[in-house]
């Protein structure tokens, strides 16, 4: 079973408009999480991080995160074209010495942005 | 400023034949560094990580071999590929192990025929 999970798997939004992702986590261990963007062809690249229960806002960007409904969201608002992208949670534990502790991804949500 | 590279841009190999691929960080000390793979359009698997030169750590099992020969340098590498091997390989690196932000470099699509 997939340990962080995306939806919606697909997602189109008006440009101007607000775009939505979640992602949700089945093992509580799970306590940092990330937002990365990857444009076709390119390496993905960080949006942010948030470790805290609460909202984080960067710009046209908020996630949220609930670490007891283990559920961290995306919000973009004010959606352009080249937000067009795949976009990845990714979940990591505390990390203990001599573990093979590694980030777990997600399946990707692919937004498309129309003008 | 970082900067990450990885060599070659693209590869088209053939089945059986050996393969290196090489991601260099400039710019970071000691930097944590990752292989990844990805499956067109898929999700990213972590192939193997390094915390120090000399030291590489296997995380998933694909007929594939890393090494860290300098600081500033990865390299990937098999001598026999398969098929399955297609993809893009993503080179990355960190500050800290894990538990922070990873910073990829540009990517290397194989093509395996």
């Amino acid at each position: 079973q997939q340990k962080v999970q995306q939806s919606p798997e697909s997602l189109s939004v008006p440009e101007g408009g607000m775009a939505s992702l979640n992602c949700t986590s089945s093992d509580r261990n799970f306590q940092y999480f990330w937002w990365y963007r990857q444009h076709s062809g390119e390496g993905p690249k960080a949006l942010m991080s948030i470790f805290s229960d609460g909202d984080k806002k960067e710009g046209r960007f908020t996630a949220h995160l609930n670490k007891a409904s283990l559920h961290v969201s995306l919000h973009i608002r004010d959606s352009q074209p080249s937000d067009s992208a795949l976009y990845f949670c990714a979940a990591s534990e505390p990390y203990n010495v001599g573990d093979n502790s590694k980030l777990i991804w997600g399946l990707g949500t692919s937004l498309v942005v129309n003008p | 400023a970082q900067t990450i590279h990885q060599w070659p841009v693209a590869e088209i190999k053939a089945v059986g034949s050996p393969l290196s691929l090489g991601c260099t960080i400039k710019g970071k000390s000691s930097p944590n560094l990752y292989w990844y793979w990805q499956a067109t359009g898929g999700t990213l698997q972590q192939l193997f990580y390094s915390i120090t030169v000399g030291q590489v750590e296997s995380v998933v099992q694909l007929n594939l071999s890393a090494s860290r020969p300098k600081d500033d340098q990865f390299i990937l590498s098999t001598e026999k590929l398969l098929l399955s091997h297609s993809g893009f390989y993503l080179c990355a690196w960190s500050r800290h192990f894990n538990q922070d932000t990873q910073y990829f470099g540009p990517g290397t699509r194989l093509l395996v025929l």
